[in-house]
């Protein structure tokens, strides 16, 4: 079965570009996906088909996917994106999601 | 508003069964592809299963065989009869619509199912 992989934690000074990789055997054939989690709350779309924004996500939020590896891009960083992301691709009519990776702002 | 919301989470004994109800509102329930999402406690997330548009379904290895999901597009409601019920299953579980863009860009509040003696 296909396999997604997060790094489990990433740390980043406010104001500064946070990275968050996603890894997948030629993740870069199929289109990925991210979610953005806060403690306590349902899961939000933050990027969908590699790099689109859903109306209302901010600027600041970009995503790229290539070879093996899928990356989201937080610019700017603030504070109130202190969250868990999780990463998601299609594996024919199945859902993968990554592990996970917990954005600390420090 | 386009919103979902679950019920139907509860307290159950290994073995037992459980069904949980999505409402929708604000979208035509009927055009879209719909999924449960679970999550355990300090977990990640994990699917479950799909309803597509046409009434054909999918289901994840760890629950085929023992749940079944279903709509019943009059009443914008999608369903998950859990049968078989393990302490495994014991989670957060999430309904969520699938965009035309194939995300899923609408989440519910979840409801939580705890598999107990």
């Amino acid at each position: 079965s296909y396999e997604l992989t997060q790094p489990p934690s990433v740390s980043v000074s406010p104001g500064q570009t946070a990275g968050i990789t996603c890894s997948g055997d030629n993740l870069g054939d199929r289109f990925a996906y991210w979610y953005q989690q806060k403690p306590g709350q349902s899961p939000v779309l933050v990027i969908y088909q590699d790099n689109k924004r859903p109306s209302g996500i901010p600027e600041r939020f970009s995503g790229s996917n290539s070879g093996n590896t899928a990356t989201l891009t937080i610019s700017g960083t603030q504070a109130m994106d202190e969250a868990d992301y999780y990463c998601q691709a299609w594996d024919r009519s199945t859902v993968v999601f990554g592990g996970g990776t917990s954005l600390t702002v420090l | 508003e386009v919103q979902l919301v679950e019920s139907g989470g509860g307290l159950v004994q290994p073995g037992g069964s459980l069904r949980l109800s999505c409402e929708a509102s604000g979208f035509t329930f009927t055009y879209y592809h719909m999924h449960w999402v679970r999550q355990a406690a300090g977990e990640g997330l994990e699917w479950v299963s799909t309803i597509d548009a046409a009434g054909d379904t999918y289901y994840s290895g760890s629950v085929k065989g023992r749940f079944t999901i279903s709509r019943e597009n009059a009443k914008d409601s999608l369903y998950l009869q859990m049968n078989s019920l393990r302490a495994g299953d014991t989670a957060v579980y999430y309904c969520t619509r699938e965009s035309d863009g194939n995300a899923f860009d609408i989440w519910g509040q979840g409801t939580m199912v705890t598999v107990s003696s």
